[in-house]
Protein backbone atom coordinates (compact mmCIF):
# COMPACT_ATOMS: atom_id res chain seq x y z
CA UNK A 1 0.00 0.00 0.00
CA UNK A 2 1.91 3.29 -1.50
CA UNK A 3 -0.99 6.00 -0.67
CA UNK A 4 -2.38 8.40 2.10
CA UNK A 5 -5.99 8.87 2.34
CA UNK A 6 -7.92 11.39 3.15
CA UNK A 7 -11.87 11.79 4.27
CA UNK A 8 -14.07 13.09 3.35
CA UNK A 9 -13.15 14.42 0.12
CA UNK A 10 -15.35 17.76 0.36
CA UNK A 11 -17.28 19.48 3.57
CA UNK A 12 -19.21 22.23 3.83
CA UNK A 13 -19.27 23.57 7.44
CA UNK A 14 -21.20 26.60 9.00
CA UNK A 15 -18.47 28.90 11.33
CA UNK A 16 -19.77 27.21 14.53
CA UNK A 17 -19.96 23.92 13.53
CA UNK A 18 -17.01 21.30 14.79
CA UNK A 19 -15.53 18.76 12.59
CA UNK A 20 -12.61 16.67 11.67
CA UNK A 21 -10.41 15.78 8.55
CA UNK A 22 -8.77 12.14 8.37
CA UNK A 23 -5.79 11.10 7.12
CA UNK A 24 -4.69 7.73 7.19
CA UNK A 25 -1.07 5.53 5.78
CA UNK A 26 0.28 2.20 5.85
CA UNK A 27 3.54 2.93 4.63
CA UNK A 28 5.35 3.16 7.79
CA UNK A 29 6.33 6.71 7.39
CA UNK A 30 6.99 8.22 10.63
CA UNK A 31 6.18 12.17 9.36
CA UNK A 32 3.05 13.27 8.37
CA UNK A 33 2.41 16.68 7.49
CA UNK A 34 -0.90 19.36 7.24
CA UNK A 35 -0.81 21.80 4.46
CA UNK A 36 -3.56 24.07 3.18
CA UNK A 37 -4.03 24.87 -0.36
CA UNK A 38 -5.51 28.21 -1.69
CA UNK A 39 -6.60 28.27 -5.56
CA UNK A 40 -3.36 28.71 -7.71
CA UNK A 41 -1.25 28.98 -5.04
CA UNK A 42 1.22 25.93 -3.47
CA UNK A 43 1.06 24.22 -0.72
CA UNK A 44 1.58 26.24 2.97
CA UNK A 45 2.68 23.93 6.15
CA UNK A 46 0.82 23.84 8.91
CA UNK A 47 1.77 21.18 11.01
CA UNK A 48 4.29 18.61 11.39
CA UNK A 49 4.46 15.05 13.63
CA UNK A 50 7.30 13.13 14.22
CA UNK A 51 7.07 9.75 15.34
CA UNK A 52 3.55 10.83 16.62
CA UNK A 53 4.67 14.13 18.41
CA UNK A 54 3.95 17.22 16.94
CA UNK A 55 7.22 18.85 15.76
CA UNK A 56 6.22 21.90 14.13
CA UNK A 57 3.17 24.40 14.19
CA UNK A 58 3.87 27.11 11.61
CA UNK A 59 1.73 29.16 13.66
CA UNK A 60 -1.70 27.92 12.93
CA UNK A 61 -5.00 29.40 14.56
CA UNK A 62 -5.82 27.41 17.34
CA UNK A 63 -9.36 27.11 15.61
CA UNK A 64 -6.84 24.41 13.94
CA UNK A 65 -6.08 21.56 16.28
CA UNK A 66 -3.70 18.44 14.87
CA UNK A 67 -3.74 14.98 16.58
CA UNK A 68 -1.75 11.91 16.03
CA UNK A 69 -3.80 8.88 17.35
CA UNK A 70 -1.20 6.27 16.45
CA UNK A 71 1.92 5.99 13.88
CA UNK A 72 -0.90 5.44 10.73
CA UNK A 73 -3.17 8.34 11.73
CA UNK A 74 -3.40 11.58 11.70
CA UNK A 75 -6.59 14.19 12.06
CA UNK A 76 -7.01 18.02 11.78
CA UNK A 77 -9.94 18.86 14.01
CA UNK A 78 -11.83 22.57 13.40
CA UNK A 79 -13.37 24.49 15.28
CA UNK A 80 -15.16 27.89 14.97
CA UNK A 81 -13.56 28.48 11.65
CA UNK A 82 -14.01 31.45 8.93
CA UNK A 83 -14.97 32.00 5.89
CA UNK A 84 -11.41 32.50 4.67
CA UNK A 85 -9.96 29.00 5.99
CA UNK A 86 -12.20 27.64 2.86
CA UNK A 87 -9.00 25.74 0.77
CA UNK A 88 -7.79 22.31 -0.12
CA UNK A 89 -6.51 20.53 3.09
CA UNK A 90 -3.87 18.02 1.92
CA UNK A 91 -2.33 15.17 3.88
CA UNK A 92 1.30 14.06 3.57
CA UNK A 93 3.68 11.81 5.02
CA UNK A 94 7.59 10.77 4.47
CA UNK A 95 9.77 7.89 5.93
CA UNK A 96 11.77 9.31 8.12
CA UNK A 97 11.08 12.89 9.87
CA UNK A 98 14.96 13.21 10.38
CA UNK A 99 15.48 12.42 6.67
CA UNK A 100 16.53 15.87 4.77
CA UNK A 101 16.19 14.41 1.04
CA UNK A 102 13.13 12.42 1.64
CA UNK A 103 10.10 13.22 -0.46
CA UNK A 104 6.62 13.56 0.31
CA UNK A 105 3.56 11.36 0.02
CA UNK A 106 0.25 13.82 -0.80
CA UNK A 107 -2.95 12.78 -0.02
CA UNK A 108 -6.21 13.70 -2.60
CA UNK A 109 -7.19 15.96 -0.15
CA UNK A 110 -10.27 17.86 1.63
CA UNK A 111 -12.08 20.37 0.02
CA UNK A 112 -13.39 22.58 2.49
CA UNK A 113 -16.06 25.18 2.70
CA UNK A 114 -16.78 27.69 4.95
CA UNK A 115 -20.04 29.40 5.08
CA UNK B 1 17.24 31.24 3.28
CA UNK B 2 16.05 28.53 0.74
CA UNK B 3 14.08 29.20 -2.11
CA UNK B 4 12.51 27.82 -5.54
CA UNK B 5 11.68 30.54 -8.55
CA UNK B 6 9.41 28.83 -10.73
CA UNK B 7 8.53 30.05 -14.39
CA UNK B 8 4.87 31.26 -13.63
CA UNK B 9 2.93 30.17 -16.95
CA UNK B 10 0.20 29.66 -17.71
CA UNK B 11 1.60 27.69 -20.54
CA UNK B 12 -0.42 26.71 -23.25
CA UNK B 13 0.77 24.32 -25.77
CA UNK B 14 -0.68 21.84 -28.79
CA UNK B 15 -0.24 18.00 -28.12
CA UNK B 16 3.00 16.71 -29.32
CA UNK B 17 4.65 19.83 -28.55
CA UNK B 18 8.15 20.21 -26.66
CA UNK B 19 8.04 21.54 -22.97
CA UNK B 20 10.22 23.32 -20.98
CA UNK B 21 9.32 24.81 -17.27
CA UNK B 22 11.98 26.48 -15.70
CA UNK B 23 13.06 25.71 -12.42
CA UNK B 24 15.53 27.70 -10.30
CA UNK B 25 16.78 27.34 -6.76
CA UNK B 26 19.00 28.97 -3.96
CA UNK B 27 20.02 26.70 -0.84
CA UNK B 28 22.44 25.58 1.19
CA UNK B 29 24.27 22.67 0.11
CA UNK B 30 22.90 20.39 -2.40
CA UNK B 31 19.44 19.30 -1.32
CA UNK B 32 17.36 16.88 -3.21
CA UNK B 33 15.15 18.53 -5.65
CA UNK B 34 11.69 17.34 -6.73
CA UNK B 35 8.77 18.14 -9.27
CA UNK B 36 5.61 17.13 -8.20
CA UNK B 37 2.26 17.58 -10.21
CA UNK B 38 -1.35 18.03 -9.17
CA UNK B 39 -4.12 17.01 -11.50
CA UNK B 40 -7.44 19.06 -11.71
CA UNK B 41 -9.29 18.41 -8.18
CA UNK B 42 -6.60 15.81 -7.13
CA UNK B 43 -3.22 16.00 -4.33
CA UNK B 44 0.00 16.17 -5.10
CA UNK B 45 2.16 13.37 -6.41
CA UNK B 46 5.90 13.26 -7.14
CA UNK B 47 6.93 13.49 -10.65
CA UNK B 48 10.59 12.97 -10.11
CA UNK B 49 13.61 13.08 -8.18
CA UNK B 50 16.95 14.36 -7.82
CA UNK B 51 19.23 13.58 -5.39
CA UNK B 52 22.81 15.11 -6.28
CA UNK B 53 24.61 17.36 -8.93
CA UNK B 54 23.93 16.15 -12.45
CA UNK B 55 21.66 13.15 -11.55
CA UNK B 56 18.61 13.26 -14.02
CA UNK B 57 15.41 12.33 -12.96
CA UNK B 58 12.81 11.03 -15.20
CA UNK B 59 8.96 9.72 -15.09
CA UNK B 60 6.29 9.10 -17.81
CA UNK B 61 8.49 11.05 -20.53
CA UNK B 62 9.46 13.90 -18.36
CA UNK B 63 13.09 14.49 -17.42
CA UNK B 64 14.48 17.00 -15.37
CA UNK B 65 18.50 17.37 -14.71
CA UNK B 66 20.37 18.82 -11.16
CA UNK B 67 22.69 21.63 -13.22
CA UNK B 68 24.69 22.61 -9.95
CA UNK B 69 26.48 25.03 -11.82
CA UNK B 70 23.61 27.44 -13.02
CA UNK B 71 21.41 25.70 -9.55
CA UNK B 72 18.55 24.60 -12.48
CA UNK B 73 16.39 21.70 -12.56
CA UNK B 74 14.29 22.68 -15.52
CA UNK B 75 11.70 19.67 -16.46
CA UNK B 76 11.46 18.79 -20.05
CA UNK B 77 9.12 16.59 -21.91
CA UNK B 78 9.69 15.85 -25.63
CA UNK B 79 6.16 15.39 -26.83
CA UNK B 80 3.29 16.33 -24.70
CA UNK B 81 -0.42 14.98 -24.14
CA UNK B 82 -3.95 16.57 -23.38
CA UNK B 83 -3.43 14.13 -20.20
CA UNK B 84 -0.84 15.91 -19.56
CA UNK B 85 -2.39 18.91 -18.12
CA UNK B 86 -1.95 20.14 -14.78
CA UNK B 87 -0.33 22.67 -12.03
CA UNK B 88 3.64 21.30 -11.87
CA UNK B 89 5.35 22.16 -8.52
CA UNK B 90 9.20 22.68 -8.29
CA UNK B 91 10.35 21.90 -4.61
CA UNK B 92 13.46 21.19 -2.26
CA UNK B 93 13.63 20.25 1.46
CA UNK B 94 13.86 23.37 3.01
CA UNK B 95 15.21 22.85 6.22
CA UNK B 96 14.23 19.20 8.54
CA UNK B 97 10.96 18.59 7.42
CA UNK B 98 10.09 21.36 5.14
CA UNK B 99 9.40 21.37 1.80
CA UNK B 100 10.16 25.04 0.07
CA UNK B 101 7.53 25.27 -3.39
CA UNK B 102 7.53 27.11 -6.35
CA UNK B 103 4.74 28.97 -7.35
CA UNK B 104 3.67 26.78 -9.24
CA UNK B 105 3.45 26.52 -12.96
CA UNK B 106 -0.29 25.82 -14.84
CA UNK B 107 0.20 23.72 -18.31
CA UNK B 108 -2.89 23.56 -20.46
CA UNK B 109 -2.44 20.81 -23.94
CA UNK B 110 -4.82 21.38 -26.51
CA UNK B 111 -5.88 18.65 -28.40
Amino acid sequence: DTEVTQTPKHLVMGMTNKKSLKCEQHMGHRAMYWYKQKAKKPPELMFVYSYEKLSINESVPSRFSPECPNSSLLNLHLHALQPEDSALYLCASSQNPSGRGDEQFFGPGTRLTVL
Amino acid sequence: GDSVTQMEGPVTLSEEAFLTINCTYTATGYPSLFWYVQYPGEGLQLLLKATKADDKGSNKGFEATYRKETTSFHLEKGSVQVSDSAVYFCALPGGAQKLVFGQGTRLTINP
